[in-house]
C-alpha cells in the first residue's frame, strides 16, 4: 500500500543553520514524488518536485530509491522559511500526503 | 479567476443536516480533486476528475458522501446527513497536464 510518513510532526531551527525535514515512502512502482508547503493563512503550494530536480527558494530534495527517502534540504535556513511542509506521492493522480512537518526558524 | 476558489470558507452544520461545497477550479484545468484534511494530519485524497468525468471516487468515506462536475468546470461535494466526523478542512485542487495541483483555501466545515 502507498503510504507517506513524516516522522518529525516540528521543526526548529535558528536563522542560518541547516534543516532538513525527512519524508519515507513506501510505493511498489516508480514514485513521483513531491514537497508542497503552506505558509501561515495562505493556501497549499506546490514547492518542488523530484522529477524536474529543481532548486526552489534555495531547498533541494533527492530522490533515494534504496532508503525510500525524499528528504527536503536547505544549507541555510531563513525565517520567512518558517511553515507547514508536506511531502506528498503521486499515484495514478491519486495524491498519498504525509502528515506534515512544521518547521519552526528562530531568529 | 487567478487561482481555485472555494466557498463558502466556513460552514457550521448541525448534525443530520446536508452540505454543498463548491470549487471553480482554475480555468481550463481539465482535472480536479477533492481532499479531506483533518487537524493535524495532511489531506487525503477523497474524489478526482477529469473533465466532468469522475475516474477515482475511492476516497469517499461513505455514501453520504458525493461529488459532481456536470460541465467539466465547477464541481460541488455534498454531503447528507453530516456527522460531527465530517469536520474537517475540505480543499479542492486543478490541474491541468503536469500532475502538480494548484489548491484553493479550503472550506472549514464544522458539524455540530
Amino acid at each position: 500500500a502507498q503510504r507517506v510518513t513524516q516522522p518529525e510532526k516540528l521543526l526548529s531551527v535558528f536563522k542560518g543553520a541547516p534543516v532538513e525535514l525527512k519524508c519515507n515512502y513506501s510505493y511498489s512502482g516508480s514514485p513521483e514524488l513531491f514537497w508542497y508547503v503552506q505558509y501561515s493563512r495562505q493556501r497549499l503550494q506546490l514547492l518542488l518536485r523530484h522529477i524536474s530536480r529543481e532548486s526552489i527558494k534555495g531547498f533541494t530534495a533527492d530522490l533515494n530509491k534504496g532508503e525510500t527517502s525524499f528528504h527536503l534540504k536547505k544549507p541555510f535556513a531563513q525565517e520567512e522559511d518558517s511553515a507547514m511542509y508536506y511531502c506528498a506521492l503521486n499515484n495514478f493522480n491519486k495524491f498519498y500526503f504525509g502528515s506534515g512537518t512544521k518547521l519552526n526558524v528562530k531568529p | 479567476g487567478a487561482g481555485v476558489s472555494q466557498s463558502p470558507r466556513y460552514k457550521v452544520a448541525k448534525r443530520g443536516q446536508d452540505v454543498a461545497l463548491r470549487c471553480d477550479p482554475i480555468s481550463g484545468h481539465v482535472s480536479l480533486f477533492w481532499y479531506q484534511q483533518a487537524l493535524g494530519q495532511g489531506p487525503e485524497f477523497l474524489t478526482y476528475f477529469q473533465n466532468e468525468a469522475q475516474l477515482d471516487k475511492s476516497g469517499l468515506p461513505s455514501d453520504r458522501f458525493f461529488a459532481e462536475r456536470p460541465e467539466g468546470s465547477v464541481s460541488t461535494l455534498k454531503i447528507q446527513r453530516t456527522q460531527q466526523e465530517d469536520s474537517a478542512v475540505y480543499l479542492c485542487a486543478s490541474s491541468f497536464s503536469d500532475r502538480a495541483s494548484s489548491f484553493g483555501a479550503g472550506t472549514r466545515l464544522s458539524v455540530l
